[in-house]
């Protein structure tokens, strides 16, 4: 069983461009959770995707989007970078929305660096 | 808005000891409770998880307890071994909300051997 993979590892960007951060689930599962982890804190969730559609966001402003794909991989695009946008990004995995005990499986994330 | 609040920030334990980590929340919806294990440079990754209908959770040498009353729930790590130095984060999920997961601050757990 393939477990969760992010790409890239790390990535430098200037304020105010854009980056595409990339994620494939785990192998049978078909839910995508982003999550936005700050030096010294605690991940926060970005939003979820379901069979393609967004399932829910949190408290992130709209230039954070995302997309998922057939084969339920996915992206997280960040446009107008600022220097708070500087984190570690996690994706997660898990089989359906159905219920709050669907286990979340994590990548190692991508280190993003707002220059 | 705070909504799991967790502490202390850090903890040094002796090997050997006993490590105990603390999280209240707020919002009485919740019904997970899971404990995520994050190593540098890792994603984190779930150690034991509980339900609102029982007091105590145990596995292996991780222990869960849960007060419904108080809205607070624990992680006692018992003969604390220097590879569970990592830090620890309590975390906690809605049923109609598809399993996202809102996360305490972290513990940096230092065990010394």
């Amino acid at each position: 069983e393939t477990g969760v993979t992010q790409s890239p590892t790390h990535l430098i960007k200037t304020r105010g461009q854009q980056v595409t951060l990339r994620c494939s689930s785990q192998s049978g599962h078909n839910t995508v959770s982003w999550y936005q982890q700050a030096l010294g804190q605690g991940p926060q969730f970005i939003f979820q995707y379901y069979r393609e559609e967004e399932n829910g966001r949190g408290n992130f402003p709209p230039r954070f989007s995302g997309l998922q794909f057939p084969n339920y991989s996915s992206e997280l695009n960040v446009n107008a970078l600022e220097l708070d946008d500087s984190a570690l990004y996690l994706c997660a995995s898990s089989r359906g929305v159905d219920s709050s005990y669907n286990e979340q499986f994590f990548g190692p994330g991508t280190r993003l660096t707002v220059l | 808005q705070q909504q799991v609040k967790q502490s202390p920030q850090s903890l040094i334990v002796q090997k050997g000891g006993i490590s105990i980590i603390n999280c209240a929340y707020e919002n009485t919806a919740f019904d997970y409770f899971p404990w995520y294990q994050q190593f540098p440079g890792k994603g984190p990754a779930l150690l034991i998880a509980i339900r609102p209908d029982v007091s105590e959770k145990k596995e292996g040498r991780f222990t869960i307890s849960f007060n419904k009353s108080a809205k607070q729930f624990s992680l006692h790590i018992m003969d604390s071994q220097p590879g569970d130095s990592a830090t620890y984060f309590c975390a906690a999920s809605r049923y109609n909300q598809g399993g996202k997961l809102i996360f305490g601050q972290g513990t940096e757990l230092s065990v010394k051997p």
